[in-house]
């Protein structure tokens, strides 16, 4: 298994630019996430997924939006990049929610965006 | 709003020593804690967890300890190592299936 893959690895956009970050898992996993990480510090859900066809906003949703048509696949949109959306950003996975070791999150290697 | 914290945001170890990351966290409605070491330039990468129902966990040379009481969660590296040196996340959850995450804590390892 490949696990969580990311493209792409890097990305420069300038302010207005629009992108979409892949995100694929291939662990059959229910659960999919998207996080953004400033420097120096901690996660921040953008937004997240517990099925095909079903998504909800996180903590910090505004300026991104997502799909989620498949299982292995879960997109991230930026419609009019900002500075602020200067980030990593890292995709995340996890089976089913309470289970044994369900509830463990599995993440790609991730995406350094700089919005200029 | 509820949130994870860490008390101490750089931590220099020798190698060999052993290591102990702190964590607090409020939500007295979690019940799943996982520590998380991120490598520089990489993803967040698992490894170890407890759920409220222990109070004790042990892996190859970590152990994760949860105090319920004082809402304290630590994990202790046993001799330490240069492969150490990351920065570690402590995490929550409560409702649904999202981990609520600290600011992170660096190690730094000594030769």
């Amino acid at each position: 298994n490949a696990g969580v893959t990311q493209t792409p690895k890097f990305r420069i956009l300038k302010i207005g630019q629009s992108m979409t970050l892949q995100c694929a898992q291939d662990m059959n996993h229910n659960y999919m996430y998207w996080y953004r990480q400033d420097p120096g510090m901690g996660l921040k859900l953008i937004y997240y997924s517990v099925g095909a066809g079903i998504t909800d906003k996180g903590e910090v949703p505004n300026g991104y939006n997502v799909s989620r048509s498949t299982t292995e696949d879960f997109p991230l949109r930026l419609e009019l990049a900002a500075p602020s959306q200067t980030s990593v950003y890292f995709c995340a996975s996890s089976s089913y929610a309470g289970t044994s070791g369900g509830d463990t999150q599995y993440f790609g290697p991730g995406t350094r965006l700089t919005v200029l | 709003g509820e949130s994870v914290g860490l008390h101490l945001p750089t931590l220099s170890v020798q190698e060999g020593d052993n290591s102990i990351i702190n964590c607090a966290y409020s939500n007295s409605a979690s019940d799943y804690f996982i520590w998380y070491k991120q490598e520089s330039g990489k993803g967040p990468q698992f490894i170890i967890d407890i759920r409220s129902n222990m109070d004790k966990r042990q892996g190859q040379r970590v152990t994760v300890l949860l105090n319920k009481t004082v809402k304290h969660l630590s994990l202790q590296i046993a001799a330490t190592q240069p492969g150490d040196s990351a920065v570690y996340f402590c995490a929550e959850k409560a409702a649904g299936n999202k981990l609520t995450f600290g600011g992170g804590t660096r190690v730094l390892v000594k030769p």
